[in-house]
């Protein structure tokens, strides 16, 4: 069974500071690594993919993967109230399971005024 | 205006009562899912297809039908045989070149 762990929070974080969410995944074949914002009672919307070690930036947003450790982590500079929401992790299901996602739970982000 | 529609936004079920959920899209994608999500835990796949009159099981596929007579309708039915059927409900789709899966607004089953 594939895993995607992250830690469920929730994370408060004060405004104009970084927030840093994490994931690890426990298939070493997926190739593919998404983000996910979901406001209360909404549904997902994309906040960054990320296919390749390293850092990947978009605006106030930064993905890190590390594909040795499992691990890929979502950077949020200059946080606002905006950005109080649950993260998601989603992970592809590698050369084999591309066409599936698999998501984890989810980190709860307040960004405290 | 292009985009994935899920309708009703909210539904009723009565015991043994099987119900339709319908989610269409207009984005000419390929694939299409069905999620379901409960309070504080991420979504767990239903079904999915990737091609018309073709479908998979998802990991909680068991009490819950499917068809895909159309590229762009995925209705997907809550049988009798879900016993726990209260969730949110989401269905998301993406062209078969893409890996990224956008998501409708999602449809709230509550049973009566």
């Amino acid at each position: 069974q594939k895993e995607v762990e992250q830690n469920s929070g929730p994370l408060s974080v004060p405004e104009g500071a970084i927030a840093s969410l994490n994931c690890t995944y426990s298939d070493r074949g997926s190739q593919s690594f998404f983000w996910y914002r979901q406001y209360s009672g909404k549904s997902p919307e994309l906040i960054m993919f990320i296919y390749s070690n390293g850092d990947k930036e978009d605006g106030r947003f930064t993905a890190q993967l590390n594909k040795a450790s499992q691990y890929v982590s979502l950077l949020i500079r200059d946080s606002q109230p905006s950005d109080s929401a649950t993260y998601l992790c989603a992970v592809n299901g590698g050369i084999l399971g591309n066409e599936k996602l698999t998501f984890g739970t989810g980190t709860r982000l307040t960004i405290i005024p | 205006d292009g985009g994935i529609t899920q309708s009703p936004k909210y539904l009723f079920r009565k015991e043994g009562q099987n119900v339709t959920l319908s989610c269409e899209q207009n984005l000419n994608h390929d694939a299409m899912y069905w999620y379901r999500q409960d309070p504080g835990q991420g979504l767990r796949l239903i079904y999915y297809s990737q091609i018309v009159n073709d479908f998979q099981k998802g990991d909680i596929a068991e009490g819950y039908s499917v068809s895909r007579e159309k590229k762009e309708s995925f209705p997907l039915t809550v049988t009798s045989a879900q016993k726990n059927p209260t969730a949110f409900y989401l269905c998301a789709s993406r062209p078969l070149t893409q890996e990224t899966q956008y998501f409708g607004p999602g449809t709230r089953l509550l049973v009566l």
